[in-house]
């Protein structure tokens, strides 16, 4: 298997501007997971679906944040408008196990926001 | 609130330096706490879960602990190439939710 894939790997982007980040995650991993890590905050979970179904998007910061699954192979983050301080580096994370154990990473998205 | 804390920051040894790394967490319930390892420039990498005080899991020259309050990872004679950032997490066991809480990270150097 290929692992998690995400794409773009690198955005620049000017604010207001709308931004999509795409992630296919490991064929028969039920959950995926989006992270934002910055220098300031760490690693933090944004959102996680299990079976395309949003379970908990309470790690969303706020409206102009949407995330969707359409089905079992991809999934999208999307920021409208953008701002500076959505720069960040985000990661998509799919796992197998009940729970999300193990999660396996994709190499992430750079994102920046002029 | 979920709480994780890692010591130290960052940390600097010379190959075959033995040390180890501090997790200590405060958390309602715990169900895991997970370590995983970052390369500049890549997503973390899993390595372990524990769930219970006491447990212990080895990989190659790591092996991590659990206490209620803390986990340590430690890692035996290093090699340049366990440079990275280690990371720690836990995830509470209420709720129904899964939601996993990060710790910043230690920073090691390994110096051949």
């Amino acid at each position: 298997d290929a692992g998690v894939i995400q794409s773009p790997r690198h955005e620049v982007t000017e604010m207001g501007q709308e931004v999509t980040l795409r992630c296919k995650p490991i064929s028969g991993h039920d959950y995926l997971f989006w992270y934002r890590q910055t220098m300031m905050r760490g690693l933090e979970l944004l959102i996680y679906f299990n079976n395309n179904v949003p379970i908990d998007d309470s790690g969303m910061p706020e409206d102009r944040f949407s995330a969707k699954m359409p089905n079992a192979s991809f999934s999208t983050l999307k920021i409208q408008p953008s701002e500076p301080r959505d720069s960040a580096v985000y990661f998509c994370a799919s796992s197998f196990l009940q729970g999300g154990d193990e999660q396996y990473f994709g190499p992430g998205t750079r994102l920046t926001v002029t | 609130e979920d709480q994780v804390t890692q010591s130290p920051e960052a940390l600097r040894l010379q190959e075959g330096e033995s040390s180890s790394l501090n997790c200590s967490y405060t958390v309602s319930g715990l169900r895991g706490l997970f370590w995983y390892r970052q390369d500049p420039g890549k997503g973390p990498e899993f390595l372990f879960t524990l769930y219970s005080a006491g447990e212990e899991k080895e990989k190659e020259r790591l092996k991590a602990t659990l206490t209620k309050k803390e986990s340590f990872l430690h890692i035996t004679a290093p090699k340049p190439e366990d440079s990275a950032t280690y990371l720690c997490a836990v995830q509470a066991g209420t709720g129904g939710s899964y939601i996993p809480t990060f710790g910043r990270g230690t920073s090691l150097i390994v110096h051949p």
